[in-house]
């Protein structure tokens, strides 16, 4: 199926570790995307590629990095996990140019839960 | 920045028209979204609205007015599975890729 994939969709995990959430697309799109939605569902972005290269950084502490070795997948890396970073974690992918709306599609989300 | 604001909670019965409203206040602006969000699940794209106006699809059409920073989604022949969260997403004229949600407005549909 053409789709935005992220993997696990379900992430426990202590304070201070270090984890990783990664994500794909098969549309074909020229941008990828992280956001952040929290308990109060407000859905923040966080981070935005474009053909590999960061054009969005928002306000967000260093412990996230993103990565993207290709145009496809982009990855999000979180070092020392605080009890605030609980959040679900959306992946999206658009094309920036040629659509019709150059809508984003989003994937099934990661839910982290730091204890 | 953006400043985007709806309300946060509507009831409506099945089968009525609903309609939700949203203003936002923006730096530069390049076109508004409804996104329809089901509880656990992500986001999916409804609408699209870039010129004043009415756009219509099926049940769904969203109306834009610029001038007023003003926008909104309306539903009608509501059904159950219409119970969702609706957000409201505003696109950057500076940045093609930067749009900003409003915190939605979560639907309730009662029969």
């Amino acid at each position: 199926d053409t789709a935005v994939s992220q993997t696990p969709k379900y992430l426990v995990t202590q304070m201070g570790n270090d984890k990783s959430i990664k994500c794909e697309q098969n549309l074909g799109h020229d941008t990828m995307y992280w956001y952040k939605q929290d308990s109060k569902k407000f859905l923040k972005i966080m981070f935005s590629y474009n053909n590999k290269e960061l054009i969005i950084n928002e306000t967000v502490p260093n412990r996230f990095s993103p990565k993207s070795p290709d145009k496809a997948h982009l990855n999000l890396h979180i070092n020392s996990l605080e009890l605030g970073d609980s959040a679900v974690y959306f992946c999206a992918s658009s094309q920036t140019s040629g659509g019709t709306y150059n809508e984003q599609f989003f994937g099934p989300g990661t839910r982290l839960t730091v204890l | 920045g953006q400043n985007i604001d709806q309300p946060t909670e509507m009831t409506a019965t099945e089968g009525a028209i609903v309609q939700i409203n949203c203003t936002y206040q923006t730096s530069g602006f390049n076109g508004l979204f409804w996104y329809q969000q089901h509880a656990g699940e992500a986001p999916t794209f409804l609408s699209y609205n870039v010129l004043d106006g009415l756009e219509e699809k099926g049940r769904f059409s969203s109306f834009l007015s610029r001038s007023k920073g003003y926008s909104y989604l309306l539903l009608k022949e509501l059904q159950m599975k219409d119970s969702a969260s609706y957000l409201c997403a505003v696109r950057d004229n500076q940045s093609y890729q930067k749009v900003t949600f409003g915190i939605g407005t979560k639907l309730q549909v009662i029969p």
